[in-house]
């Protein structure tokens, strides 16, 4: 069964960087899917962030795109997330996924979430 | 920038039909996928692909897509259908995620 799992800080002080990494199970993360990071502050919708492709190629959600850096580690098989000069505004739950990018894109596993506090 | 926009929120009474809405600007001419995403859990993908269901998800989740809507539609509604869901497409090299509908059943 392929899992996704985030790890990472749960408090990040304001103006720092936000950290995350998502490990994945059972499953070869070069295998030809990208890989996502979405968020839902409290409160609020989804917000997707960015995704990525295990040779790199990286997408990102314009609003965000100067703050956020999306990198793959095949040899351990996770991709990670770095979100730079968080503010109170950065908080929420921080979803890893799977996107399937056949003829549309969208994500079909998600992991369990993270809540990440800027305090 | 493209948008997606849903009804905050849809009642419906268990065993009626809800249909829950998202407009774009020509939606039907790209693919718009849907997630439930109850309180406290990840969220689930139920439709992609316009009209596609994806295993395990009920025969009761449909879905569609023409001109500038997309709708998911659930059949004799349960309780357990409760939640949140929200449509997703993908325009000029950007995921487009819309705000969300609460769907309550009475």
């Amino acid at each position: 069964q392929v899992q996704l799992q985030e790890s990472g800080p749960g408090l990040v002080k304001p103006s720092q960087t936000l950290s995350l990494t998502c490990s994945v199970s059972n499953y070869s993360i070069t295998t030809g899917h990208y890989w996502g990071w979405i968020r839902q502050p409290p409160g609020k919708g989804l917000e997707w962030i960015g995704s990525i492709y295990h040779g790199g190629n990286t997408y990102y959600n314009p609003s965000l795109k100067s703050r956020v850096t999306i990198s793959v580690d095949t040899s351990e098989n996770q991709f990670s997330l770095k979100l730079s000069s968080v503010t109170a505004a950065d908080t929420a739950v921080y979803y890893c996924a799977r996107m399937a990018t056949v003829l549309s894109w969208y994500f079909d596993l998600w992991g369990r979430g993270t809540l990440v506090t800027v305090s | 920038s493209y948008e997606l926009t849903q009804p905050p929120s849809v009642a419906v009474s268990p065993g009626q039909t809800a249909s829950i809405t998202c407009s774009g600007d020509k939606l039907g001419n790209k693919y718009a996928s849907w997630y439930q995403h109850k309180s406290g859990q990840s969220p689930v993908l139920v439709m992609y692909q316009d009209s596609k269901r994806p295993s395990g998800i009920p025969e009761r989740f449909s879905g569609s897509n023409s001109g500038n809507t997309a709708t998911l539609t659930i059949s004799g509604t349960q309780a357990m259908d409760e939640a949140d869901y929200y449509c997703q497409a993908w325009d000029s090299s950007a995921v487009v995620i819309g705000g969300g509908t609460k769907l309550t059943v009475l």
